[in-house]
């Protein structure tokens, strides 16, 4: 099983600041199958980026995926008010396909 | 447009079982799969498995395998998610999503399904 650690567990920010969130795999990930997700409390997880640097429709280009391999990053370039939410990221190049424990954003 | 709507919020006791169902509009049903994922209470996502409603084909995680069940009724656009021997772990939200043929992230999800175990 790939196993995903995601860093920092917690990030403190302002309204405005760049945010960049880290996804680590235990081993390649096939394909470079790698997913984030925004997820809010009450509601249902939204698909940011898929393939790891395609932004899903509708998603704004302030969110951007790099990375290959086993490094991937998301980044936020300028934070606004609604992007303080927990990030997941997800690989779907390995069965069973699994979740990063995630990393909250939050305003400092 | 895409939507995946779940059945509401479910009670049950230690041992019994739930279905979940996610009812989807606005595309062609048997063109994507259908995943389910749950979010225990103060953890992260966890992924459950994926079915292929045209096939009838799934894929579990290896801790869900021999208590849950996906199904699929194409006649509905409907997919059902049965969760079995349930215990208080299993208290969660439940989520369906449509997922991409071949590639299994979720592009449209459901609002998600409470269910709690309690005695």
């Amino acid at each position: 099983e790939v196993v995903l650690t995601q860093s920092p567990g917690t990030l403190s920010l302002s309204p405005g600041e760049r945010a960049t969130l880290s996804c680590r795999a235990s081993q390649s990930v096939r394909s470079n199958f790698l997913a984030w997700y925004q997820h809010k409390p009450g509601q249902a997880p939204r698909l940011l980026i898929y393939g790891a640097s395609s932004r899903a429709t509708g998603i704004p280009d302030r969110f951007s995926g790099s990375g290959s391999g086993t490094d991937f990053t998301l980044t936020i370039s300028r934070l606004e008010p609604e992007d303080f939410a927990v990030y997941y990221c997800h690989q779907y190049g390995h069965a069973p396909r699994n979740f990063g424990p995630g990393t909250k954003v939050d305003i400092k | 447009q895409v939507q995946l709507v779940q059945s509401g919020a479910e009670v049950k006791k230690p041992g019994a079982s739930v279905t979940v169902s996610c009812k989807a509009s606005g595309y062609t049903y048997s063109y994507y799969d259908i995943i389910w994922v749950r979010q225990t209470t103060g953890q992260g996502l966890e992924w459950m498995g994926w079915m292929n409603p045209n096939s009838g084909n799934t894929g579990l995680a290896p801790q869900f395998r021999g208590r849950v069940t996906m199904t699929s009724d194409s006649s509905r656009s409907t997919a059902d998610m049965e969760l079995s021997s349930l215990n208080s772990e299993d208290t969660a939200v439940y989520y369906c999503a449509r997922g991409v043929r071949n590639f299994l992230y979720g592009d449209h999800w459901g609002q998600g399904t409470l269910v709690t175990v309690s005695s």
